[in-house]
């Protein structure tokens, strides 16, 4: 099974300022990883998927990269309305096994 | 614009089974897309349960594959979850989701989810 480790718990950022999040694969999931984001009381959004590329409607400075077992999420200037949870997930197992990392909370300092 | 609607009780006794149905709206499910379950517990992060085609090709998470049954009805345009012998531990928030693109476990489309509490 392989198993998604986020870093940090939680990030406190000053708005403006870059946020950079982690997510690590037990072994290599190629780059068949996505984000999401989820706010308080909604359901998760797709940020980013194969790893880079941005979902429809999804702001410029939100930007993923990494392949392999690395994979980043940033935040270029982060404002109020980034303040959620992020998950990393992978989706290169077979059978389908979709593991989630923990999640990474952003709050804005 | 595809929406979709979690419906089913909020309460379910412990051993019990718990059924969740998901009515797709703005989108025929008869055609493209895998269609999912995921769960997440209250404070937890998210678990994924399973995933279905409209031909009924399914795929679920190991970990919960022996009380697992996801189904679908395309003349009422939803699909479905059983989940038997629950325990407090399936207390979680219940979403159902289209998944993106050809892939099966990742989701671009979600309900607003519904709370499941399991107790006596």
């Amino acid at each position: 099974e392989i198993v998604m480790t986020q870093s940090p718990a939680t990030l406190s950022v000053s708005p403006g300022e870059r946020a950079t999040l982690s997510c690590r694969a037990s072994q290599s999931v190629s780059s068949n990883l996505v984000w999401y984001q989820q706010k308080p009381g909604q359901a998760p959004r797709l940020l980013i998927y194969g790893a880079s590329t941005r979902a429809t409607g999804i702001p410029v400075r939100f930007s993923g990269s990494g392949s392999g077992t690395e994979f980043t999420l940033t935040i270029s200037s982060l404002q109020s309305e980034d303040s959620a949870v992020y998950y990393c997930q992978q989706y290169d197992s077979w059978p389908p096994r979709g593991t989630f990392g923990q999640g990474t909370k952003v709050e804005i300092k | 614009q595809v929406q979709l609607q979690e419906s089913g009780p909020g309460l379910v006794k412990p051993s019990e089974t718990l059924s969740l149905t998901c009515a797709v709206s703005g989108y025929s499910i008869s055609t493209t897309y895998y269609w999912g379950w995921i769960r997440q517990p209250p404070g937890k992060g998210l678990e994924w349960i399973g995933s279905i085609y409209h031909s009924g090709i399914t795929y679920y998470n190991p970990s919960l594959k022996s009380r697992v049954t996801i189904s679908v009805d395309t003349s009422k345009n939803q699909f479905s979850l059983q989940l038997s012998s629950v325990t407090a531990a399936d207390t979680a928030v219940y979403y159902c989701a289209r998944a993106y693109g050809s892939g099966t476990v990742s989701f671009d489309h979600w309900g607003q989810g519904i709370l499941v509490t399991v107790s006596s």
